[in-house]
């Protein structure tokens, strides 16, 4: 099975500040992540797929790079509903796995 | 509205058995392959189980196999999760999530879960 590390597992930050998020896989998954976005009681909501690529109405100020195994989530600049927990998930092979999320808390 | 809704969880004794439903709407529910995904409490995800369109591939987590079966209905835009042998350690939500395949101007670029329903808690404890 592939397995997902993410750091940091905890960040805090400030409204303005750019933020970013590593997932490192423990083999080669080419492009094939995704990142999600989690608030408190509520379900997950895909932000990126492909490693890049934008889902449909998500905000530009979140990109995703890498490829193979280091791949980034970034935050241009930190908005109060940015505020929650993020995973990435590699959707190269079976098992589905998911990062152990990195949460993003208010300075 | 595209929407995903699951039903029947609840309170189960460790050792009993719980059948998970999700109802699709908004969509063309037989055009999608889908998952179930779960979140122990204050924990992280866990995907569990995939079911191609047809339902004819199947995949598991070590978690769930042997005791939880996936299945669905497209005739009934529906999904279900069959638990059996149910243990303390499965109480989480359990969300019903569809697997969206996307594509550039070159192909295939991989999947997604890109619609996910509001979950339904399962509580295993005596």
């Amino acid at each position: 099975d592939i397995q997902l590390t993410q750091s940091p597992s905890f960040l805090s930050a400030s409204v303005g500040d750019r933020v970013t998020i590593t997932c490192r896989a423990s083999q080669g998954i080419k492009s094939y992540l995704a990142w999600y976005q989690q608030k408190p009681g509520k379900a997950p909501n895909l932000l990126i797929y492909a490693a890049s690529t934008l889902h449909s109405g998500v905000p530009s100020r979140f990109s995703g790079s890498g490829s193979g195994t280091e791949f980034t989530l970034t935050i241009s600049s930190l908005q109060p509903e940015d505020f929650a927990t993020y995973y990435c998930q590699q959707l190269n092979s079976y098992p589905r796995t998911f990062g152990p999320g990195t949460k993003v808390d208010i300075k | 509205e595209v929407q995903l809704v699951e039903s029947g969880g609840g309170l189960v004794q460790p050792g009993g058995s719980l059948s998970l439903s999700c109802v699709a709407s908004g969509f063309t529910f037989s055009s999608y392959s889908m998952t179930w995904v779960r979140q122990a409490p204050g924990k992280g995800l866990e995907w569990l189980s995939y079911i191609s369109i047809s339902s004819a591939i199947i995949y598991y987590a070590d978690s769930a196999k042997g005791r939880f079966i996936v299945s669905r209905d497209n005739a009934k835009n529906s999904l279900y999760l069959q638990m059996n042998s149910l243990r303390v350690e499965d109480t989480a939500v359990y969300y019903c999530v569809r697997d969206e395949d996307f594509y550039d101007s070159s192909g295939s670029v991989g999947d997604a879960f890109d619609i996910w329903g509001q979950g339904t808690l399962v509580t295993v404890s005596s």
